[in-house]
């Protein structure tokens, strides 16, 4: 139990549609990542947040976006979605000793 | 670069040792992480091991680095069945935002 909390836990979307995943932490982890892990990869870092402000993102397009709130949930908003954005998504939040925790995933399909 | 890679399969017999290696090309990478991910699930974080130590034992689990040759790999000693999963390899470097995967090893243990 990591503490680290999403949902939903699967959905399915069609092309072009826009979709938000959340992420609730634990309290006082003040940074959360989001990565999405394509079937049979590792996971590939999207962006990372740290007291609401995005510090690092990693390569994919600005139609990827987060937010971060005070109340340590976080979500991820994909726009214009594509085939290949079918993926697990992972949260990953962490205390400001760094050990990251990660959640169980969005999976996401797009048809 | 951050390449990170692993070889895709081991098969072990329980009760022997596994051993899952993994390469890096960053030299600057300062943390080296081992994670276990089951079907349908997140990320655990096994152990990790920071660049400038060479090994780490934690109960069943060792962790050899060879920082010259960028190599890193994880023993895990009487493989039970339960050990049976992906394992990703996973380097950071100063910067400590985000993670680079390798794209996991998927380890069977057979009876």
């Amino acid at each position: 139990e990591t503490g680290v909390t999403q949902s939903p836990t699967h959905l399915i979307k069609t092309r072009g549609q826009q979709v938000t995943l959340r992420c609730s932490s634990q309290s006082g982890h003040n940074t959360v990542s989001w990565y999405q892990q394509a079937l049979g990869q590792g996971p590939q870092f999207i962006f990372q947040y740290y007291r609401e402000e995005e510090n690092g993102r990693g390569n994919f397009p600005p139609r990827f976006s987060g937010l971060q709130f005070p109340n340590y949930s976080s979500e991820l908003n994909v726009n214009a979605l594509e085939l290949d954005d079918s993926a697990l998504y992972l949260c990953a939040s962490s205390p400001d000793t760094g050990e990251l925790f990660f959640g169980e995933g969005s999976r996401l399909t797009v048809l | 670069g951050e390449d990170v890679e692993q070889s895709l399969f081991l098969s072990v017999r329980e009760g022997d040792s596994s051993v899952i290696n993994c390469t890096y090309t960053d030299s600057s990478s300062t943390y080296l992480y081992w994670y276990k991910q089951e079907p349908g699930a997140g990320l655990q974080l096994l152990t990790y091991i920071f660049s400038n130590m060479d090994m780490k034992q934690d109960q069943r689990l060792t962790v050899l680095l060879n920082k010259k040759d960028k190599h890193l790999s994880l023993r895990i000693a009487d493989t039970q069945t339960g050990d049976s999963a992906i394992y990703f390899c996973a380097e950071t470097s100063w910067q400590g935002y985000k993670l680079s995967f390798g794209a996991g090893t998927t380890v069977t243990v057979r009876a």
